[in-house]
């Protein structure tokens, strides 16, 4: 069946702008996460959602970062008056409730000029 | 989650099976040992976890000493696409309960040649 899509693969932006990145998960997987991972490092945790719960919003780095699951199906993140440390790929991953396998997205490669 | 230990990296012949190791040796009787791996570019990719049990799957095997202190995925007959970063983790089952964010370390990185 089909995977995570995350659409625009590639993003190039000027510093200041703002850019919404599209996530639409697995068919019934009810837990989204958005994570980042800059050049060779790890995961960053951005935002968890889950159904109807309110969103676990404490990754995310400053108050220019927001997202929002519209019908608990796909996700925007938005970046507003981006900034050259936003450059990083962002990768959506979702998972069902009851399990604790994440399935992720290829990531939108996101490039702050 | 416990700390894990991994080599920085490994190389294996195509063909041939890979073996990485993975220590987690302060691993807690309820956490499970996960392995993902991200080849360049792409998302982190799932490829099986296991409790105390050895598991198979289409991917991979994983086999989990007794004690629990250490592990070890194989992928039997390794290929090209098989390079990447390969992630152990520890960690308690978080389906159904809290939300379960990933962290990955810095993995073994695997090269296979032909």
């Amino acid at each position: 069946g089909a995977g995570v899509s995350q659409s625009p693969s590639n993003k190039v932006t000027e510093k200041g702008k703002d850019v919404e990145l599209r996530c639409d998960p697995i068919s019934g997987h009810t837990a989204l996460y958005w994570y980042r991972q800059s050049l060779g490092q790890g995961l960053e945790f951005l935002i968890y959602f889950q159904g109807n719960s309110a969103p676990d919003k404490s990754g995310l780095p400053s108050d220019r970062f927001s997202a929002e699951r519209t019908g608990g199906s796909v996700s925007t993140l938005t970046i507003q008056r981006t900034q050259q440390e936003d450059s990083a790929v962002y990768l959506c991953a979702s998972k069902l409730l009851q399990t604790d396998t994440q399935y992720f997205g290829p990531g939108t490669r996101l490039t702050v000029l | 989650d416990a700390k894990t230990t991994q080599p920085p990296s490994m190389d294996c012949a195509e063909g041939r099976a890979a073996n990485l190791p993975c220590n987690h040796s302060t691993i807690s009787g309820n956490e499970y040992v996960y392995w993902y791996r991200q080849i360049h570019s792409q998302g982190p990719q799932y490829i099986i976890h296991g409790l105390k049990n050895n598991e198979t799957n289409e991917m991979a095997s994983l086999i989990i000493t007794e004690d629990r202190k250490s592990s070890t995925l194989i992928l039997p007959h390794a290929t090209l696409r098989d390079t990447a970063v390969y992630y152990c983790i520890v960690r308690v089952n978080a389906g159904g309960t809290s939300y379960g964010k990933l962290t990955f370390g810095q993995g073994t990185i695997l090269t296979v040649h032909p």
